[in-house]
């Protein structure tokens, strides 16, 4: 079955410090990637989204992922992080032709110390 | 501009009850989804539809009923409620594969906690 596995847990950073966050998927076909973002009490927020084109792209609120199709990966990244962006991020695909349901990974809580 | 609306937002019942969370979008998006959040697993796909009159199952549909009389509603169901259904539920919903991009779009949530 496909799965996505993001490997970080819980990630504590200080303000300004940089951002990296994984994510791998499981599936050798065509997929649309995703990374949602959840602040404490909220719903799930889109931030950025890969379908076809540059690898690399860019979302909301300084955040951009890149997607390696040799690796199986899609991470996000943010040069220098706010207290505001404490909450939890979940990385998602969409598989090609398989409906339009994501497969979320178990997500990631950040927590960034003013 | 209401979206994806879920009701109620929180709700507190007893097991064996049975419980219905409502969820209605104003976008006419064809597809229609009910995902459970829960600590250590992430989002966990319940029950999905294409279209009316049309579902499937997801990852974990035992337990849970849904229908789809109507594009715009999409009412999940806990038919006998049990404490391991305690969660916070999440609808949402998108145009299908291939146009608009398929991005899914979520409700905020209805909170269930089962005793």
């Amino acid at each position: 079955a496909q799965s996505v596995s993001q490997h970080n847990h819980h990630v504590i950073l200080s303000e300004a410090a940089s951002l990296e966050l994984g994510c791998n998927y499981s599936y050798g076909g065509t997929v649309n990637l995703f990374w949602y973002v959840q602040y404490p009490g909220q719903h799930l927020q889109l931030l950025l989204k890969y379908f076809s084109g540059d690898p690399l792209v860019k979302g909301i609120k300084g955040f951009e992922a890149e997607f390696i199709k040799s690796k199986f990966s899609f991470n996000l990244r943010k040069p220098s992080v706010q207290w505001s962006d404490t909450a939890e991020y979940f990385c998602a695909v969409n598989i090609y032709n398989q409906g339009g349901k994501l497969i979320f990974g178990q997500g990631t809580e950040l927590s960034v110390k003013p | 501009d209401a979206g994806i609306t879920q009701s109620p937002r929180y709700k507190i019942t007893e097991t064996g009850r049975q419980v219905t969370l409502m969820c209605h979008q104003t976008w006419s998006h064809s597809y229609m989804f009910w995902y459970r959040q829960d600590l250590g697993h992430g989002l966990r796909l319940i029950y999905y539809s294409a279209a009316a009159d049309i579902t499937d199952k997801g990852e974990v549909p035992d337990g849970y009923v849904v229908s789809r009389s109507k594009t715009e509603n999409f009412p999940l169901t806990l038919e006998s409620a049990t404490r391991s259904q305690t969660s916070v539920y999440f609808c949402a919903s998108s145009p299908p594969p291939g146009t608009g991009g398929n991005t899914i779009y979520f409700g905020e949530g209805s909170w269930l906690t089962v005793v």
